[in-house]
């Protein structure tokens, strides 16, 4: 089981959207709805945004949006806020034993 | 509020073992998995195990078994990650972190600890 596959980086200027994919197989994110993305910023722990594919936990801004389309889930940042400057994880389960859960390869964003 | 605090940074030689503590407050340590995830500099996140701090029960990736033993102590609400026969390609942060929700289905984790830097250097 090799980790999920994500683009190495992303940019966009303040206000506009980016998304983020993040591409595994019929092992993991095709079979199941229990993908979730976390944001890191340098130094510190992450931070769930996004869980179960779509959903935002309490506090999590509106901005953030998450889909799954077969094998490739996606992040969506709108309206996009130096804030959101970092790296983003996608992480999935997979309901093999010898490997329960996989994360992605990381994104950094970079706002313009 | 749900805390979790971890030890703090360690360094070990080859070969040697290490053993992080992630101290829980704010919420009934019995009802939530608690994992470990580490994170090599540079790199992306990495998937070590989950505790059932209720049972003890746990699950370790295949390439880890053997190596990676997580305990609890349920008197402190204190749970522990060793790793055994380090190194250099163990050097990381490692974090653990509460699942989000106290229900079979939750494979999301929220929060997470501070992070407790292991370096492996002889």
């Amino acid at each position: 089981q090799s980790a999920l596959t994500q683009p190495a980086s992303v940019s966009g200027s303040p206000g506009q959207s980016i998304t983020i994919s993040c591409t595994g197989t019929t092992s993991d994110i095709g079979t199941y709805n229990y993908v979730s993305w976390y944001q890191q910023h340098p130094g510190k722990a992450p931070k769930v945004i996004i869980y179960d594919v779509t959903n935002r936990p309490s506090g999590i801004s509106n901005r953030f949006s998450g889909s799954k389309s077969g094998n490739t889930a996606s992040l969506t940042i709108s309206g996009l806020q130096t804030e959101d400057e970092g790296d983003y994880y996608c992480h999935s389960y997979t309901g093999t034993n010898t490997l329960l859960y996989v994360f992605g390869t990381g994104t950094k964003v970079t706002v313009l | 509020q749900v805390q979790l605090v971890q030890s703090g940074a360690e360094v070990k030689k080859p070969g040697a073992s290490v053993r992080v503590s992630c101290k829980t407050s704010g919420y009934p340590f019995i009802d939530y998995y608690l994992h470990w995830v580490r994170q090599a500099p540079g790199q992306g996140l990495e998937w070590l195990g989950w505790i059932n701090p209720n049972s003890g029960d746990t699950n370790c990736p295949e390439k880890f078994q053997g190596r990676v033993t997580m305990t609890r102590d349920t008197s402190i609400d204190t749970a522990y990650m060793e790793m055994s026969s380090l190194t250099s390609d163990d050097t990381a942060v490692y974090y653990c972190a509460r699942e989000g929700l106290a229900e079979p289905d939750c494979n999301w984790f929220d929060p997470w600890g501070q992070g407790t830097l292991v370096t492996v250097s002889s």
